[in-house]
């Protein structure tokens, strides 16, 4: 597709139970990353993928999160046992090479997260 | 901690005059400066960046400030117009850390009025 491309829009869940949202990015783009928006936030910073290997993990909440990247292409982002707190808008981005000089990230338009 | 600081959470502007939009950073180490829109429902867009060894970059209507020492920079848009009213975000990055790891401030929503 012409975009980033994001996996459910919407998400209602009840607590305790694992979620995965899914993040297809703009095809040739070898830097992936997950963001999240909670609620009156700013934009929070996950993981970023560099091809299918995440040198930067160091925005994980905690270990119930993970995340993978197969193919140098499609992400997956998981959660397990989701609590209230993880309810938020989960944005997955893409990027032509990690790096910055002009490197935009692309954004998906998110996956919405609700935790019961 | 929040490297990344928009002290504004909302801007009212009337159409046709300036809006600025304003951000402050504590890291030092930051160099790369950018600015993302964001409507409701859609994914942040960007918009302008700055390096840190320029204090001005300009396109078309929007021109972004950087004062290195004040570590302040600020985004200016002129004239206003309507389609412009979205949330903006304030991002920062360091080259040293090998990535581009953005950090976003907590956003400013600009509502240009008729």
């Amino acid at each position: 597709g012409a975009g980033v491309s994001q996996s459910p829009s919407n998400k209602v869940t009840e607590k305790g139970k694992d979620v995965e949202l899914r993040c297809d990015p703009i095809s040739g783009h070898t830097a992936l990353y997950w963001y999240r928006q909670s609620l009156g936030q700013g934009l929070e910073f996950l993981i970023y993928f560099q091809g299918n290997s995440a040198p930067d993990k160091s925005g994980l909440p905690s270990d119930r999160f993970s995340a993978e990247r197969t193919g140098g292409s499609v992400s997956t982002l998981t959660i397990q046992r989701t609590q209230q707190e993880d309810s938020a808008v989960y944005l997955c981005a893409s990027s032509v090479a990690g790096g910055l000089g002009g490197g935009e990230l692309f954004f998906g338009e998110g996956s919405r997260l609700t935790v019961l | 901690d929040q490297q990344v600081k928009q002290n504004s959470p909302s801007l009212s502007v009337q159409e046709g005059r300036i809006s600025i939009l304003n951000c402050d950073y504590t890291n030092s180490m930051f160099d790369y400066f950018l600015w993302y829109k964001k409507y409701p429902a859609e994914g942040p867009t960007f918009l302008i960046s700055i390096s840190s060894i320029k204090d001005k970059n300009e396109d078309g209507r929007f021109t972004v400030f950087l004062n290195k020492s004040a570590k302040h920079l600020s985004l200016h848009i002129v004239p206003s117009q309507p389609g412009d009213s979205a949330v903006y975000f304030c991002a920062a990055s360091a080259q040293v850390w090998g990535a581009q790891k953005l950090v976003f401030g907590q956003g400013t929503r600009l509502t240009i009025n008729p």
